[in-house]
């Protein structure tokens, strides 16, 4: 059961660029590493998915090194609506994990 | 809006009684999911559905919660008899399930008070 850790919270400043690190240990070879956005009262939304090395997207861009042992999603230019809660998702057939989730707060 | 729907968006119940949601996924798509979130707290996996197959359940957090899938299109997730601790967000998620795309996509989520 593959069980992520991430930083709980991660203050920044519109403009720059935020990196947030999540550890899975024990990840599958058959698992993706996906990362969801969720704002208040809302449900998650997609943000971006791997499996290995580097993806990218309008949005963001997710590293993985070749152990896949960790991931870290980067966001390229925060703004204000960036602040959200910042969840890692491991994925498996049976076995589907949220982390603890990553309070991220941009400051103007 | 991603396309999953969920009803109803809220839910004010007093403990002991049933309660069902609904929950719509985006029309072809193959997996369904449910999670259950608490305040403060991470979505919780409950189960997921490959079309009608219930492939995972053992997460249920007690024999009062049940799912169904009938047609292989919408689910439903009752709760029997419930009680206070229940009371949390009940979201539901769908995914086409094929290798190389498990994305989930979120429906809004069905907030339940019990009192």
């Amino acid at each position: 059961l593959a069980k992520t850790t991430q930083p709980i919270s991660m203050d920044s400043y519109e403009g720059q660029e935020v990196n947030i690190t999540c550890s899975h240990n024990n990840i599958a070879t058959n698992d993706y590493i996906t990362w969801y956005q969720q704002f208040p009262s809302q449900g998650p939304r997609f943000i971006i998915q791997g499996y290995k090395t580097k993806v990218t997207n309008e949005v963001a861009s997710l590293f993985i090194p070749a152990d896949r042992k960790s991931s870290t999603l980067s966001l390229p230019r925060v703004s204000l609506s960036d602040t959200a809660v910042y969840y890692c998702l491991v994925e498996g057939r049976r076995a589907l994990t949220f982390g603890s989730g990553t309070r991220l707060q941009v400051q103007p | 809006d991603t396309g999953v729907s969920q009803d109803p968006r809220h839910k004010i119940t007093k403990r002991g009684q049933n309660v069902t949601f609904r929950c719509d996924p985006i029309s072809e798509h193959n997996r369904l999911y449910w999670y259950r979130q608490t305040l403060g707290q991470g979505p919780e996996f409950l189960t997921y559905f490959q079309n009608e197959a219930q492939l995972e359940k053992s997460r249920l957090l007690s024999d009062r919660f049940s799912a169904e899938r009938p047609k292989g299109s919408f689910s439903t997730l009752e709760i029997q008899r419930t009680e206070q601790g229940d009371s949390a967000m009940y979201l539901c998620a769908s995914s086409q399930g094929l290798a190389g795309d498990e994305t989930q996509y979120f429906g809004p989520g069905t907030r339940l008070l019990v009192l």
